[in-house]
């Protein structure tokens, strides 16, 4: 079974454009999460998805949104770029609504550099 | 909030040495306990975890106890290998109908032959 996939891995982008990150979960997953994971605050939540609505929002500006998709598939946009916003992406899936028993699979990350 | 602190890294062993990573927490709940892996180019894998407290999680040598009483959790191996080089995360969930896990800060773990 393959994996979580994210696309593209690694994206380069200059101060005040936008740019959108894609997720794909492993098959029959209904879930999907994204964290930003930078040096200096470590892993943080964005958000979750589950049947196409957002459960759950982390604690991100509004230039940070997301969507999923009927097929499971979720992207990520970030507008109006911002230095700090250089981090590695990372989106997880689970089968399910996702509750401590059921295990999130992470995908590789997207490595987002701003300059 | 909900909160994970594990001791600052890097950690340098050598190949056959005891690992000790410390992990506690702050929650208000009764979380589940995670600890992830990450080596170098990827993402996160699960590598054990403990549901309610006294549970041990346990894979591929690693093991944790879910100290309820300490709130800690904290990642052992008896006889660590150079592939086990890598950074190790120690998170929580809530027992809330949520994904969201939270975090440590993460410690490398760097094994020498």
């Amino acid at each position: 079974k393959a994996g979580v996939t994210q696309t593209p891995r690694y994206l380069i982008k200059t101060r005040g454009q936008q740019v959108t990150l894609s997720c794909s979960p492993i098959s029959g997953h209904r879930s999907v999460s994204w964290y930003q994971q930078t040096p200096g605050q470590g892993l943080q939540f964005l958000f979750e998805y589950f049947s196409e609505t957002q459960r759950n929002k982390g604690n991100f500006p509004g230039r940070f949104s997301g969507r999923q998709f009927s097929n499971s598939r979720s992207e990520m946009n970030v507008s109006t770029l911002e230095l700090g916003d250089s981090a590695l992406y990372l989106c997880a899936s689970s089968l399910y609504l996702v509750s401590p028993l059921s295990e999130q699979y992470f995908g590789p990350g997207t490595r987002l550099t701003v300059t | 909030g909900d909160s994970v602190t594990q001791m600052e890294g890097p950690v340098t062993l050598s190949e056959e040495a005891f690992l000790t990573i410390n992990c506690t927490y702050t929650a208000t709940g009764y979380p589940s306990l995670f600890w992830y892996v990450q080596y170098p180019g990827e993402g996160l894998q699960l590598l054990l975890k403990a549901t309610k407290a006294d549970d041990k999680g346990s894979n591929k040598g690693f093991e944790a106890t879910y100290r309820k009483e300490t709130t800690s959790f904290h990642l052992e191996k008896g006889s660590v290998q150079v592939s086990d080089s890598a950074v190790y995360f120690c998170a929580l969930s809530d027992h809330g109908n949520t994904g969201k896990l939270i975090f440590g800060q993460g410690t490398t773990l760097q094994v020498k032959p």
